[in-house]
């Protein structure tokens, strides 16, 4: 029974494809978000979403929109990628009315672009 | 603004030896502070918190981390290491005032040589 589950877990796909994953957590948490890890494993906040408002939304191409249809669920729509997109998008969830509760992670959806 | 800072992006130790991760913060308010792993081609796991109260504090598989102010460190340890250790290990920092984010360090790739 998976707390946080992202759908696909690859996804190859050429360049100027629109593309989204899905996101889903069962925790009862209040916040969702999505993270971007390069190739270097480095991990970069995109967006938060706080019972389907969204909270943070770092310097992201707008081709990047993320949607929450409630609180159990968030998305992510890539219009127009581009090879520079490619790369392993985790989404993760956490209680961020208690402070200091960290996050649970999904496995992640790598993405390519070809 | 918060960031962390990971010395070593590659540590190397025998199977039995002493793991010790290096990981050094900057915030301007109390910190929170995280140690995830994320093994090869999976989500990252929480492996140990500290927020508030005793500064070394016990995760899982036998690591621990000390809090230690005056140094803005946050090391990770493990008396005796082990083959399945091997993973990539990430330090982060958030706060009672930025609850909804979590800063990343680099990362640093734990080798277990037998």
């Amino acid at each position: 029974d998976t707390a946080v589950s992202q759908t696909p877990k690859y996804l190859v796909t050429q360049m100027g494809n629109d593309k989204s994953i899905k996101c889903e957590q069962n925790l009862g948490h209040d916040t969702m978000y999505w993270y971007k890890q390069d190739s270097k494993k480095f991990l970069k906040i995109m967006f938060s979403y706080n019972n389907k408002e969204l909270i943070i939304n770092e310097t992201v191409p707008n081709r990047f929109s993320p949607k929450s249809p409630d609180k159990a669920h968030l998305n992510l729509h890539i219009n127009s990628l581009e090879l520079g997109d490619s790369a392993v998008y985790f989404c993760a969830s956490s209680q961020a009315s208690i402070a200091g509760y960290g996050y649970t992670f999904g496995s992640g959806t790598r993405l390519t672009v070809v | 603004a918060q960031s962390v800072t990971q010395l070593g992006s590659h540590v190397s130790v025998s199977e039995g030896a002493l793991v010790l991760l290096r990981c050094n913060y900057s915030s301007s308010v109390p910190p929170y502070l995280f140690w995830y792993v994320q093994y090869p081609n999976q989500g990252l796991q929480l492996l140990l918190k500290y927020t508030t109260g005793a500064t070394l504090v016990k995760g899982i598989n036998g690591f621990e981390a000390e809090f230690k102010k005056s140094e803005t460190s946050f090391h990770l340890t493990k008396p005796s290491a082990h083959m399945s250790d091997a993973a990539e290990y990430f330090c982060a920092v958030s706060d009672a005032y930025n609850t909804d984010k979590l800063i990343f360090g680099t990362g640093t790739r734990l080798q277990v040589f037998p």
